[in-house]
């Protein structure tokens, strides 16, 4: 049961675009959720995350929307550059009265076009 | 220094071998991870431990013990294993944990820094 999930396996766009990537989850308890990169055989790299009381963050080119009544978040990276070229993991952690774990969507793999 | 550094980077293993996979991180980070990545999967989370205590084991067969020698160092032991389980394990680690019980209050920088893995292959 895939409680993380990234429709678009894949993505392409073109530089100086904006890239949307979305993600959807199922479990209602999860309050926490992160974007990472990766690029094959090296682990993943933190990008941004967001807390649940937040609907909104911003760091630099990235901004994560979160959309809790639709169990819903997106990534938006603006300008695209061809470095940003990767997949792009969404994760998710719930805070019960014990450890965090997280857990990751399918991906979606993102080319930009120079 | 968000680094956590896995090795050995490579490693090739028969049916019998037994080796170790070893992970380190000096964030003062209280929980560390091992997940396992097949190719075209994400990750996926095999053990937790917090405070250096085993917290979450996501059912993963006893070929695979993990062992957490003190608050910077993880190791996952590897015995008998499948061709199967070739793959990339991860190791992470991040600030909050579990101790004694006690629900650590404070949200801020709970993401996971990830080490560049150890890809493994078994023959």
């Amino acid at each position: 049961d895939q409680q993380v999930k990234q429709n678009s396996p894949s993505l392409s766009v073109q530089e100086g675009r904006i890239s949307i990537l979305n993600c959807d989850y199922t479990n209602s308890m999860f309050d926490y959720f992160l974007w990472y990169k990766k690029y094959p055989a090296e682990g993943p790299t933190f990008l941004i995350s967001i807390s649940s009381i937040k609907d909104k963050n911003e760091d630099g080119r990235f901004t994560v929307f979160l959309n809790k009544s639709a169990k819903h978040l997106s990534l938006h990276i603006v300008p695209s550059q061809p470095g940003d070229s990767a997949v792009y993991f969404c994760a998710a952690s719930a805070t019960p009265p014990g450890t965090y774990k997280y857990i990751f969507g399918t991906g979606t793999r993102l080319k930009v076009l120079a | 220094d968000t680094e956590v550094t896995q090795t050995p980077k490579h490693l090739v293993m028969g049916m019998t071998n037994k080796k170790s996979l070893k992970c380190e991180q000096h964030m003062g980070h209280r929980a560390m991870y091992w997940y396992k990545q097949k190719a075209k999967k994400p990750p996926e989370l095999m053990f937790v431990y917090s405070y250096e205590k085993l917290s979450i084991n996501e059912s993963v067969p006893s070929r695979f013990s993990p062992e957490c020698p003190n608050s910077s160092l993880l190791n996952l032991h590897l015995h008998a294993l499948q061709p199967e389980d070739s793959a990339l394990y991860l190791c992470a680690s991040s600030h909050h944990g579990w101790g004694g019980g006690v629900l650590e209050q404070g949200r801020s920088n709970t993401e996971a820094f990830f080490g560049q893995g150890t890809r493994l292959t078994v023959v």
